[in-house]
């Protein structure tokens, strides 16, 4: 079956810009999750969705940050006023149910690059 | 503060060695503890998880070893392959009732199986 998918693969901004990035979960799965990962460093958490309801935005760095999941299922991370330090992989998780111990299974991640 | 410690940054081991990676975590309320392995351009995949009531969980080649009283835990690898050279890391998270929680990643370990 299909796994998580994330679009665009690769995404460049200019300084100011607002983008969003998209995520597919696996059909079905409750929980889903943003990361971002800066190069050669781990994920780092920004937020946590249960089903619609946004249940975590603790790692959200910003208010320029935004994250929406309306019908369960596909979620956007948007990014206002893009800044250089953005410039990271946007990985999106989601896991079928609810425990912290059900598998995350990722997505490709999206690259932002911020010019 | 970095709530989860990972070391060596990187690591070479010869085809049919073990491949060791330690981590260690300072926050007490963790009590789920997955390891992930990452190809370039790929997301995070989940390799092997444990938690703290046992102090060793084994699938195949791999193996976690878990210090509750230490706050460590390490990864074993054994008779490494070149198909394992990837990034590897490890996580934490707590197991609450309020939801799934993010993880929380170290810094990731650069392993290259030299044949």
């Amino acid at each position: 079956g299909a796994g998580v998918s994330q679009s665009p693969r690769y995404k460049v901004a200019k300084r100011g810009q607002d983008v969003a990035l998209r995520c597919d979960p696996i059909s079905g799965h409750v929980s889903l999750f943003w990361y971002q990962q800066a190069l050669g460093q781990g994920p780092e958490f920004l937020t946590y969705f249960q089903n619609e309801a946004q249940l975590d935005k603790s790692g959200l760095p910003s208010d320029r940050f935004f994250a929406e999941r309306p019908e369960g299922s596909v979620s956007t991370l948007k990014i206002q006023r893009t800044q250089q330090e953005d410039s990271a992989v946007y990985l999106c998780a989601s896991s079928a149910g609810q425990l912290s111990t059900d598998t995350q299974y990722f997505g490709p991640g999206t690259r932002l690059t911020v010019l | 503060q970095q709530q989860v410690k990972q070391s060596p940054q990187s690591l070479i081991v010869q085809k049919g060695g073990i491949s060791i990676i330690n981590c260690a975590y300072e926050n007490t309320a963790f009590d789920y503890f997955p390891w992930y392995q990452q190809f370039p351009g790929k997301g995070p995949a989940l390799l092997i998880a444990i938690r703290p009531d046992v102090s060793e969980k084994k699938e195949g080649r791999f193996t976690i070893s878990f210090n509750k009283s230490a706050k460590q835990f390490s990864l074993h690898i054994m008779d490494s392959q070149p198909g394992d050279s990837a990034t590897y890391f490890c996580a934490a998270s707590k197991v609450s009732g309020g939801g799934a929680d993010g993880l929380t990643f170290g810094k990731g370990t650069h392993l290259i199986i030299q044949p």
